[in-house]
């Protein structure tokens, strides 16, 4: 069956401009991540929804970044007034409930200049 | 300090060779441990899952956790240069927290 899916793959913009990243998860899946990696590390986490709440939202850097999921499948990450410092691979991830495997998409590439 | 510190190498290895890969962690909650392979440009790939501590062989790859260290490993036996790719311990409560990955280059 189909895997993690996020559009588009790269996306290049202006600093102060707005940004929105989509990831549609595998079918049935409950659970979904967003993780943010930059050059040379390790994805770090920054929301989790089940459904279509987000059960947290810790890892989200600041007010600049939102996230949703309001039919429970399909979520968008929004960035507000982006800065440099925001380019960095967006990668989501999804899984049937909080304690199972998840599955990885290929990632937005986001370019900031 | 990193919740999870992983050396990010780089590693090259000739073909046939063992590497051995490892990272500590600080949060003694964590109770699940995985390794993630990821190719360039690509997202990350669950290989091994193990729960608490213990070993766990699956082919050429054996994943150890050591909880009482903190301690976790992964050994690639008979090296391919198709393993060449950036390895990524993680951790889990229920969000994955990630090592910084370490680099591997099997020669051919």
């Amino acid at each position: 069956g189909a895997g993690v899916s996020q559009t588009p793959s790269n996306k290049v913009t202006e600093k102060g401009k707005y940004v929105e990243l989509r990831c549609d998860p595998i079918s049935g899946h409950t659970a979904l991540y967003w993780y943010r990696q930059s050059l040379g590390q390790g994805p770090e986490f920054l929301i989790y929804f089940q459904g279509t709440g987000a059960a947290d939202d810790s890892g989200l850097p600041n007010d600049r970044f939102f996230a949703v999921r309001p039919e429970g499948s399909v979520s968008t990450l929004k960035i507000q007034r982006t800065e440099r410092g925001d380019s960095a691979v967006y990668l989501c991830a999804s899984s049937y409930g909080a304690t199972d495997t998840q599955y990885f998409g290929p990632g937005t590439r986001l370019t900031v200049l | 300090q990193k919740e999870v510190e992983q050396d990010p190498g780089p590693l090259s290895v000739p073909e046939g060779a063992i590497v051995s890969l490892n990272c500590t962690y600080s949060n003694s909650a964590f109770q699940y441990f995985m390794w993630y392979r990821q190719y360039s440009r690509k997202g990350p790939e669950l290989l091994m899952y193990t729960y608490s501590s213990g070993n766990k062989e699956d082919g050429r790859f054996t994943a150890q956790v050591d909880k009482s260290s903190k301690y976790i490993s992964l050994f690639i036996r008979d090296s391919q240069p198709s393993d060449s790719a950036t390895y990524l311990c993680a951790m889990r409560d229920y969000k994955l927290s990630f090592g910084a990955g370490t680099t591997v280059t099997v020669r051919a």
